[in-house]
């Protein structure tokens, strides 16, 4: 049981220039989450997924998109990137109507 | 303001002192309280729930809501360094709600 994982671990980006995130679980879970991490802002939502076929927005999502690719499948889009998207991305998963959250081990995005 | 309030620290402290970590929140509708563990570099790690106001015991972690005051607390006995880590709050106004609010997160030194 490999739970939430993340790729790629680290990149960095020229502004302007797009990329994917991309993040997978087996943990069975319907519902998953995009945060990103800033030093004194804790995590902030991005785009969360509650089942397959649905997004929805959360508090940060301008300049990103995202995609349920299938149940076990999120990722996130950052069509032109830009130096206020340097941050620490997480994508976690829980199961419906609980609220314990399972977080993968992050990617640590630069934009120059 | 920030919904939920949280010093970020560092907090030092020598091993075996007894830890206390705090947030205050300012939405009264919050009813479920989590403490997650982020070690470094790493996803954050559920390590606390719990639901409206008292304590919760878990080995050497006991978690308090105080909902009049709109305070939760992490108390941590006998620390140790491997409990070295970033202690974040979480709270959510509705059991299996998609949109936790964080704090920002307290990093922890235990020195051995």
């Amino acid at each position: 049981n490999a739970g939430v994982t993340q790729t790629p671990k680290f990149q960095v980006l020229k502004t302007g220039q797009s990329m994917t995130l991309q993040c997978a679980q087996d943990m069975n879970h319907n519902s998953m989450y995009w945060y990103r991490q800033d030093p004194g802002m804790g995590l902030r939502l991005i785009y969360y997924s509650a089942s397959e076929g649905t997004t929805d927005k959360g508090e940060v999502p301008n300049g990103y998109n995202v995609s349920r690719l299938n149940k076990r499948e999120f990722s996130l889009r950052l069509e032109s990137a830009a130096p206020s998207q340097t941050s620490v991305y997480f994508c976690a998963s829980k199961v419906l109507m609980t609220d314990t959250q399972y977080f993968g081990p992050g990617t640590r995005l630069t934009v120059l | 303001q920030k919904e939920v309030e949280q010093d970020p620290g560092p907090l030092s402290v020598p091993e075996g002192a007894i830890v206390s970590l705090n947030c205050t929140y300012s939405n009264s509708a919050f009813q479920y309280f989590m403490w997650y563990r982020q070690y470094s570099r790493k996803g954050p790690e559920l390590l606390m729930y719990t639901y409206s106001s008292g304590n919760k015991e878990d080995g050497r972690f006991t978690a308090q809501v105080d909902k009049s005051s709109k305070y939760i607390s992490l108390f941590i006995r006998d620390s140790q360094p491997s409990d070295s880590a970033t202690y974040l709050c979480a709270m959510n106004p509705n059991t299996g709600g998609f949109k936790t609010i964080f704090g920002a997160g307290t990093r922890l030194f235990v020195k051995a």
